[in-house]
């Protein structure tokens, strides 16, 4: 089946320390996404790609990398310049270049700093 | 620049009692917009959406039309059942492929 794997789908880590959020999509889709969720403020765009090794920053990339070496893989970094790390991310895919194509969903990671 | 703004809610219906959620958005060129929903502890699913003006999205009883002269995108639901209670986020995407998400409404739906 095709879609977009998150993993893992709670993972804990000490303050200061990097943490890297798995996210794979086998739907040949362009296009990628990060955001964070937060409770009541919805959902915030960290960076987003259209395409292999290019990427653009969201509303709020400061303390968070990104790479894109495949068109599979949409890796995040959360580093420890990242005030406020503890929040669920969710990655997404669309169709590139096609505005009216909706993004789908992984099942999201939840991360908490300790 | 890009935003939308919903309603935030919570939001609490009786059972088979009338649903709007107002979202308004601000966007360059002429995005596409969405409504998702969102379960307890999962990802978004796509629930409608429309691609230009006056056009119609449709899903499950949902509604919501695409009103480019209010820059609104308003969803409805005559009548709503205990298994509608959920996060509901409107959504607009550019034509570079940006995705920018409301706030999100929370709906409760009681017996």
């Amino acid at each position: 089946d095709g879609g977009i794997t998150q993993s893992p789908k709670y993972l804990f880590r000490k303050e200061g320390q990097n943490v890297t959020l798995s996210c794979e999509q086998n739907l040949n889709h362009d296009a990628m996404y990060w955001y964070r969720q937060d409770p009541g403020q919805g959902l915030r765009l960290i960076y987003y790609s259209q395409i292999v090794n290019d990427f653009q920053k969201g509303d709020i990339a400061e303390g968070y990398s990104v790479s894109r070496e495949k068109k599979e893989s949409f890796p995040l970094t959360v580093t420890s310049a990242q005030k406020n790390p503890t929040a669920f991310y969710l990655c997404a895919s669309s169709i590139r270049g096609q505005g009216n194509t909706e993004a789908f969903f992984g099942q999201g990671t939840r991360l908490t700093v300790v | 620049g890009n935003s939308v703004t919903q309603m935030e809610g919570p939001v609490t219906l009786s059972e088979e009692a009338f649903l709007t959620i107002n979202c308004t958005y601000t966007a360059t060129g002429y995005p596409s917009l969405f409504w998702y929903v969102q379960y307890p502890g999962e990802g978004l699913q796509l629930l409608l959406k429309a691609t230009k003006a006056d056009d119609k999205g449709s899903n499950k009883g949902f509604e919501a039309t695409y009103r480019k002269e209010t820059t609104s995108f308003h969803l409805e639901k005559g009548s709503v059942q205990v298994s509608d209670s959920a996060v509901y986020f409107c959504a607009l995407k550019t034509s570079y492929d940006k995705v920018i998400f409301g706030p999100g409404t929370s709906l409760s739906v009681i017996p």
